[in-house]
This record gives C-alpha cells, structure tokens and sequence, in this order.
C-alpha cells in the first residue's frame, strides 16, 4: 500500500521567503504526482502535476520537482505571500489505474 | 465546465438516519472518484468508478456504505444508517482516464456532522 507523508505538518515563515514543502511515498511506481492546494473549509485545488518521466513542472512562482527513485517530491514556492497561506497536498497516482494516495498536507501560514 | 459539483454543502443529521451525498462530474470525464477527509485520518479513498463502473471500493468502511453511478453525470454516496463517527467532509473528483492526462478535479466538499 502506497504510503504518503509530507514533513512539516505546519509551518509558519515571513513574507517574502521562499517555501520548500516535502513528499514522501513509499511506492515508486506512480504514474504521476499531484501538488493541492486546500483553504479552509474549501475543496483541493490542483497546482501541478508531474508526469513520472519529468523531474519537474512550473507554474508562475510554483515550482515541483520529482525523483522517483527516492520516493520525494519537493514543491517550491518563491517570495511567499499572505495569500499562499493554505494547506498543501501532494498525491501519488498508482500505475495502472486512476487511483491517488494523499499525505496529510502542510498547513502553512506566511505572516505579512 | 462548472467544475464537479456537490450538493449539499452541509448536512447535519440525527445518528440512526439516512443521508444521501450527490456529485455531478466534470463533464467528458471517465472517473469518478469519493474521497473522505478527517483531521485523524487525511484524505481517504472511499470508491471509485470508470465509466459509470465502480471499480475499487475497498475504502468504503463498512456496509453501511454505499455508493451508485447510474449515468455518466451523476453520482450518490449514501450512509444508512449514519452514525456520529461518520462526521467528516466527503470530496468527489473526477477526471479522464487519457495517457498524460489524468488530473484529478476535485468539488467543494459536503461538511456531514451526525449528531
């Protein structure tokens, strides 16, 4: 069973500094990974998703990478924001069907 | 698109009764995916259906239970009879089933609290 952990769960930096949120899964055989972004009593919405062939993807000032072989996802988020504050999960898509296993996320608060 | 749409947005309702959680899937989509979020527990895959068929449902917790698809728009979970540990928010998704293309859309969630 294909296991997710994001480390920290919470973490609070200043406005301006760069975010760094981990991934970790277990199974490295995905098909690809999924960045949420999650607000209060919101749905998830999708940031980015990386194909396994690709060690990253870009979108404006979001950045994810992938290596598969460790089993680690890394997204980078540059000159953080108050409104970047939200809960952010990753999900790991199994080969072979459609199916995605989430960490918990990290709840992260960027003070103004 | 309106995106996946999911009714109601809250439920509150006496343990013992019936609740019936609806999901309208992004049109042109072959998944369809319920998903449970709880702080202890995260985001839990509860069933999920391929063209109108479910196709894993070893999330779904007990036999209390269930979940239809009768057409490719519309989609029920269903819990009878409701306890208050079923108090969660309940997510559906869907997405399309294409090689590259298999990003998940997820809807706003019903907030069911069973009192």
């Amino acid at each position: 069973k294909q296991e997710v952990t994001q480390i920290p769960a919470a973490l609070s930096v200043p406005e301006g500094e760069n975010l760094v949120l981990n991934c970790s899964f277990t199974d490295s055989a995905i098909y690809n990974l999924q960045w949420f972004r999650q607000d209060p009593g919101k749905g998830l919405t999708s940031l980015l998703l990386i194909q396994s062939s690709q060690r990253e993807q870009t979108s404006g000032r979001l950045n994810a990478s992938l290596d598969k072989s460790s089993g680690r996802s890394t997204l980078y988020i540059a000159a953080s924001q108050p409104g970047d504050s939200a809960t952010y999960l990753c999900a790991a898509r199994k080969y072979g069907n459609n199916r995605l296993a989430f960490g918990k996320g990290n709840q992260v608060v960027v003070i103004p | 698109d309106a995106g996946v749409i999911q009714s109601p947005r809250h439920e509150v309702t006496e343990m013992g009764q019936e609740v019936t959680l609806r999901c309208k899937p992004i049109s042109g989509h072959d998944y369809l995916f319920w998903y449970r979020q709880t702080m202890m527990r995260g985001l839990e895959l509860l069933i999920y259906f391929n063209n109108n068929v479910p196709i894993d449902d070893s999330g779904m917790p007990e036999d209390r239970f269930s979940a239809k698809m009768p057409n490719a728009s519309f989609s029920t979970l269903k819990i009878q009879p409701s306890e208050p540990r079923d108090s969660a928010v309940y997510f559906c998704a869907s997405s399309l089933a294409s090689v590259g293309n298999t990003e998940a859309f997820f809807g706003q969630g019903t907030r069911l609290t069973v009192v």
